[in-house]
């Protein structure tokens, strides 16, 4: 059973451009975590999904960012006209229900 | 503010040594967790451990929780070289049908050869 994978590890992108973090969950999960760390910082939780649908996305900053789950692939974290500030390492986590969430190992994002 | 928050924010100790870390949180929980982070590298999950238990051993690892006080402890026994790293603490949301986990800052551990 392979981990959670993510890809890709690392990702530049230009100001304006956008960045796409995928995320496949490890086989039976259906629980989908997003976290953001910043360099020197702990995680910070951003958004929180089952298939298809978004449980909770109280840490996703309100403009640029969006997830899904679809029912079919990975789970994408969408980022719009990226800015400096988005740098970070993107970590996702999969977790069947109420045990523990098993991470990633991160994308980390660079905007130039 | 954090949900989880870990003391002291950085360690350093000599191999052999035993290493406490501490985490404290606010609201009410069903879980506590324990992760080891290496330098730029993913989360590796080292323990959980739930709200009606008060102690769980993982080879040289020893968590305790305390829901009284709202905090939880990790001892690492005989420290190696290898062990570090930065350690972090994750709690539940604690409400029932949400599983969102809030991590602490972290605690830094260099075990020093």
């Amino acid at each position: 059973n392979a981990g959670v994978m993510q890809n890709p590890r690392h990702l530049v992108r230009r100001r304006g451009q956008e960045a796409r973090l995928r995320c496949s969950p490890m086989k039976g999960h259906s629980h989908v975590y997003w976290y953001r760390q910043l360099p020197e910082e702990g995680l910070k939780f951003m958004v929180y999904l089952q298939k298809e649908n978004i449980i909770d996305e109280s840490g996703m900053p309100k403009e640029r960012f969006s997830a899904e789950f679809p029912k079919e692939g990975p789970s994408i974290l969408r980022i719009q006209q990226v800015v400096r500030g988005d740098s970070a390492a993107y970590f996702c986590a999969s977790s069947p229900f109420g045990l523990e969430a098993f991470f990633g190992q991160g994308t980390r994002l660079t905007v130039v | 503010s954090q949900q989880g928050e870990e003391d002291p924010q950085a360690l350093s100790i000599q191999e052999g040594e035993n290493a406490t870390m501490n985490c404290s949180y606010k609201t009410s929980i069903n879980n506590l967790q324990w992760y080891r982070q290496n330098s730029g590298r993913g989360l590796v999950h080292l323990i959980l451990i739930r709200s009606n238990e008060r102690e769980k051993h993982s080879g040289r690892l020893r968590v305790t929780l305390d829901t009284s006080k709202k905090s939880s402890s990790l001892l690492i026994t005989a420290s190696r070289a290898a062990d570090t790293a930065s350690y972090f603490c994750a709690t539940d949301a604690g409400t029932s049908g949400t599983y969102k986990y809030i991590f602490g800052t972290g605690t830094r551990l260099k075990v020093l050869a």
